[in-house]
């Protein structure tokens, strides 16, 4: 089974700032990766599939890249309802997979 | 607007039974596959299950297999998790999702959008 590794595991960036969250696969899985936020309380969201396609309704701001082995989630300038936390899945091999996730805080 | 909602969660002594619900709206429920993914508290997500439209196809990740049994209803546009044999491990919110990335014969390793909000299942004597 194909292990999803999130880094940081807690971030603290300023509102108006850039976040970079990174996550990384046990193996190659091209580009069958997908990102959600979820808020307390919430169920996750879909942001971006494909490593790199943002989800209906997903502002500009957050953006996907990477492929085989590395991807990268950046919001470009944080806004107060992006604080929140952030996981990966890959959706090359069966049965899929999540990572732990990475809790972005107001710094 | 598509929508979601789970129901049927609760508190159960180990090796209990529960069935789980999930009613949908806002889009054409018969020709979707659908799915459960749960979260464990404090921890990550874990797909549990998949359901061909027509209902006559199904897949578990190993650790519920035996135990665990998805099923629909198109004609009331509902989803159900059958939860048997249950086991403290088994403790999570219980999300019913649509999955993406699937074919018209297949839905091997989906993405998922949306989700609904999800039903907590606590198993514990």
């Amino acid at each position: 089974e194909i292990v999803m590794t999130q880094s940081p595991g807690t971030l603290s960036v300023s509102p108006g700032e850039r976040a970079t969250l990174s996550c990384r696969a046990s193996q190659s899985i091209s580009t069958n990766l997908a990102w959600y936020q979820q808020k307390p309380g919430q169920a996750p969201r879909l942001l971006i599939y494909g490593a790199s396609t943002r989800a209906t309704g997903i502002p500009a701001r957050f953006s996907g890249s990477g492929s085989g082995t590395e991807f990268t989630l950046t919001i470009s300038s944080l806004q107060s309802e992006d604080f929140a936390v952030y996981y990966c899945q890959q959706y090359n091999n069966w049965p899929g997979s999540f990572g732990q996730g990475t809790k972005l805080e107001i710094k | 607007e598509v929508q979601l909602v789970e129901s049927g969660g609760g508190l159960v002594q180990p090796g209990g039974s529960l069935r789980l619900s999930c009613a949908a709206s806002g889009f054409t429920f018969s020709s979707y596959w659908m799915s459960w993914v749960r979260q464990a508290p404090g921890k990550g997500l874990e797909w549990v299950a998949n359901i061909k439209p027509d209902g006559g196809q199904t897949s578990y990740v190993d650790s519920v297999k035996g135990r665990f049994t998805v099923s629909r209803d198109n004609a009331q546009n509902s989803l159900y998790l059958q939860l048997d044999s249950l086991r403290v491990e088994d403790t999570a919110v219980y999300y019913c999702a649509r999955p993406q990335y699937c074919s018209s014969a297949d839905c091997y390793v989906p993405y998922f959008d949306p989700w609904g909000q999800g039903t907590l299942v606590t198993v514990s004597s």
